[in-house]
């Protein structure tokens, strides 16, 4: 059972556009979301991560927004850049010590086109 | 600092042998986490080591074993390899005292033939 959905295998965006990638998740358990980059041959990258008790964290270009409601969250970039193409992970925790297991989707490839 | 080093970053092994791999967590880092990645599958959770103690299992066959050292610094076994072992594997390091952030080594691309 795939607990974090990221159910957009690519998406492609123009240079300068807004980029959303999505990921739906299904265990109310998850209280802390995290936003991994990955290159070929590279291992993820941390990118950004929100807090449950928050719907909103904003980091330079990126943006992560939460709505626990709906159980969704959305990674926003602004302007996409074509150093931005690359594979994007959500990934959640249960947040409590001595869980430091995250449960990833499976990713969304982002293409910035020039 | 310097960041998650892992090594070999390339194994070719052939099935029914068994293989090591080794990853040096960031410094001060004593949590340190297995993932496999496959291309259907996405980064599946292996293990998490913290302390020398195993803390977190995945849903993975006893196949799969791993133990840390003192140093912190891990070691993953995989025994008796079957073609589907082929994928990359991470590791992660984290403080692992209550921040979730976790940052991963280059990986291990291992290949069973």
């Amino acid at each position: 059972d795939q607990q974090v959905k990221q159910n957009s295998p690519s998406l492609s965006v123009q240079e300068g556009r807004i980029s959303i990638l999505n990921c739906d998740y299904t265990n109310s358990m998850f209280d802390y979301f995290l936003w991994y980059k990955k290159y070929p041959a590279e291992g993820p990258t941390f990118l950004i991560s929100i807090s449950s008790i928050k719907d909103k964290n904003e980091d330079g270009r990126f943006t992560v927004f939460l709505n626990k409601s709906a159980k969704h969250l959305s990674l926003h970039i602004v302007p996409s850049q074509p150093g931005d193409s690359a594979v994007y992970f959500c990934a959640a925790s249960s947040g409590n010590f001595g869980n430091e297991k995250l449960t990833f989707g499976t990713g969304t490839r982002l293409t910035i086109i020039p | 600092k310097a960041g998650v080093t892992q090594t070999p970053r390339y194994l070719i092994k052939t099935r029914g042998q068994q293989v090591t791999l080794s990853c040096s967590p960031i410094s001060g880092h004593r949590s340190v986490s297995w993932y496999q990645q496959t291309p259907g599958q996405g980064l599946q959770f292996l293990f998490e080591y913290f302390s020398e103690t195993q803390r977190n299992k995945g849903n993975f066959p006893g196949r799969f074993s791993g133990r840390q050292f003192s140093n912190s610094r891990s070691e993953m076994n995989v025994s008796t390899l079957e073609l589907g072992d082929s994928a990359l594997y991470l590791c992660a390091s984290s403080s692992g005292t209550g921040s979730y952030e976790q940052y991963f080594g280059p990986g291990t691309r291992l290949t069973v033939t």
